[in-house]
C-alpha cells in the first residue's frame, strides 16, 4: 500500500535555528514528490515539486531535496512568518491521485 | 494565471440537513478535479476526484457525491448531513495528468 510519513508531527524552533523535516515515502512509481505549506484555516500552498533523486529545489530559506525513499524540507535561519503546517504528497504512476502525508506543525520562536 | 474558488468559507448545519459546496477554477481547461477533507489534526483524505465532465471517482463510501456539471465546475453534495461529516474541505485542481496539485481557500463545514 502506498504511504507517505512525516517526522516529526511538531517542531518548535528559535529564530535563525535551522532544521529539516522528512517525508518518508512507499508510493509505487514515484511520478512527484510535492511539498505544501498551510497556515491555519486556509488551503495548502504550493511550494516544490522533485521528480527524481538527487534532485533539489529552493525557495528564499527553505530548500526540498529527494532520495529514493524519502524527501527533506531544510529551513535555514527560519523567521517566525515561517510557522506553519508542512505537507508532503507522493503520485503515483498511472493515477490521478496524490498521497499525503499528515504534516510536520513548525513554529518559530521569535 | 489560473485562480481557484470555492464558497461558501464557512458553513453551519444541523444534521439531516442537505449540503453543496461549489468549487470553480480560471485560467485553465480540462482540469483534473478534487474534493478532499481534512478533518483536525489529520492529514488530507481524497473524497472524489474527475478527469472530464460527468467523470467522477469516488474514494471513499460515503453519504456524499460530488459533480462535475462544467469543466471547470466540482460540487459537492449530500442529501443528509451526519455529525462526522464536520470539517475543512478542500478543492484541489492540477492539470490533467501531470504535476502538482492547487488548492482552493477551503469550506469549514460544522454539523450541529
Amino acid at each position: 500500500e502506498d504511504q507517505v510519513t512525516q517526522s516529526p508531527e511538531a517542531l518548535r524552533l528559535q529564530e535563525g535555528e535551522s532544521s529539516s523535516l522528512n517525508c518518508s515515502y512507499t508510493v509505487s512509481g514515484l511520478r512527484g514528490l510535492f511539498w505544501y505549506r498551510q497556515d491555519p484555516g486556509k488551503g495548502p500552498e504550493f511550494l516544490f515539486t522533485l521528480y527524481s533523486a538527487g534532485e533539489e529545489k529552493e525557495k528564499e530559506r527553505l530548500k526540498a531535496t529527494l532520495t529514493k525513499k524519502e524527501s527533506f524540507l531544510h529551513i535555514t535561519a527560519p523567521k517566525p512568518e515561517d510557522s506553519a503546517t508542512y505537507l508532503c504528497a507522493g503520485r503515483r504512476s498511472g493515477t490521478y491521485k496524490y498521497i499525503f502525508g499528515t504534516g510536520t506543525r513548525l513554529k518559530v520562536l521569535a | 494565471s489560473q485562480t481557484i474558488h470555492q464558497w461558501p468559507a464557512t458553513l453551519v448545519q444541523p444534521v439531516g440537513s442537505p449540503l453543496s459546496l461549489e468549487c470553480t477554477v480560471e485560467g485553465t481547461s480540462n482540469p483534473n478535479l478534487y474534493w478532499y477533507r481534512q478533518a483536525a489534526g489529520r492529514g488530507l483524505q481524497l473524497l472524489f476526484y474527475s478527469v472530464g465532465i460527468g467523470q467522477i471517482s469516488s474514494e471513499v463510501p460515503q453519504n456524499l457525491s460530488a459533480s462535475r456539471p462544467q469543466d471547470r465546475q466540482f460540487i459537492l453534495s449530500s442529501k443528509k448531513l451526519l455529525l462526522s461529516d464536520s470539517g475543512f474541505y478542500l478543492c484541489a485542481w492540477s492539470v490533467a495528468g501531470v504535476g502538482e496539485q492547487f488548492f482552493g481557500p477551503g469550506t469549514r463545514l460544522t454539523v450541529l
